[in-house]
């Protein structure tokens, strides 16, 4: 069965170093999307980057960078010269195509930074 | 700009009462989505509508059921509310699901008590 895990429950960083979210994926297809998103105090879940099972360059968008390990099943979040701003609920999420609708979430890592 | 809202950031019901909550979408999304998000569960798939009229069940339906009678809006119903459905509710969108790196918009989420 398709599954995400995500094993760290909250991390801390100092303002400005940069951070790695880890998750891992279970999949037996050969094709599906991985994303990361955001998720403030306020609620809303923010998109923040994709990455395709096809695609051989790591993501990136900014400050997010996108770690994939295909053969590993990893797809891990970096977030680079990390803000206040950052301090949020993070969620891997995977989506396998064709045929379904169904997008995978895992239970998320709460990241807090540190002035 | 891209949105998804919800009808109510916040709610408080009693057991027994029927519940309402609402999401609307103006991206002319064909796909609509309702999660219930609790700590350390993530996001779990209550119901899928992928066209007016149409539904699919989730993960976890019991309890809930769905109204879709314009392509724009998507209800939620809970018919007789119990504690259990204390939770976080998302709503979300999609375009068309055959390509993997569709990412899935997000109305603020409704926080929802039941005493």
């Amino acid at each position: 069965a398709q599954k995400i895990t995500q094993t760290q429950p909250g991390m801390f960083v100092q303002e400005k170093e940069a951070v790695t979210l880890d998750c891992t994926y279970d999949t037996s297809d050969q094709s599906y999307g991985l994303f990361w998103y955001k998720q403030p105090s306020s609620g809303e879940m923010i998109f923040l980057i994709y990455q395709g099972s096809y695609d051989e360059q790591n993501a990136t968008e900014g400050r997010y960078s996108l770690n994939f390990q295909k053969a590993r099943k990893s797809a891990n979040l970096v977030i680079s010269a990390s803000q206040l701003g950052d301090s949020a609920m993070y969620f891997c999420a995977m989506r396998e195509v064709p045929g379904t609708y169904k997008y995978i979430f895992g239970t998320g890592t709460r990241l807090k930074v540190l002035a | 700009d891209v949105k998804v809202t919800q009808s109510s950031r916040y709610l408080v019901k009693r057991t027994g009462e029927k519940v309402f909550l609402e999401c609307v979408q103006d991206m002319d999304h064909e796909n609509m989505f309702w999660y219930r998000q609790d700590p350390g569960l993530g996001l779990r798939l209550i119901y899928f509508s992928y066209d007016v009229k149409m539904k699919e069940k989730g993960d976890i339906p019991e309890g809930y059921s769905v109204s879709r009678e314009k392509k724009e809006r998507f209800s939620l119903i809970l018919e007789s509310a119990s504690t259990n459905q204390t939770s976080m509710y998302l709503c979300a969108s999609t375009s068309l699901w055959e390509y993997e790196g569709d990412t899935q918009y997000f109305g603020p989420g409704t926080r929802l008590t039941v005493l």
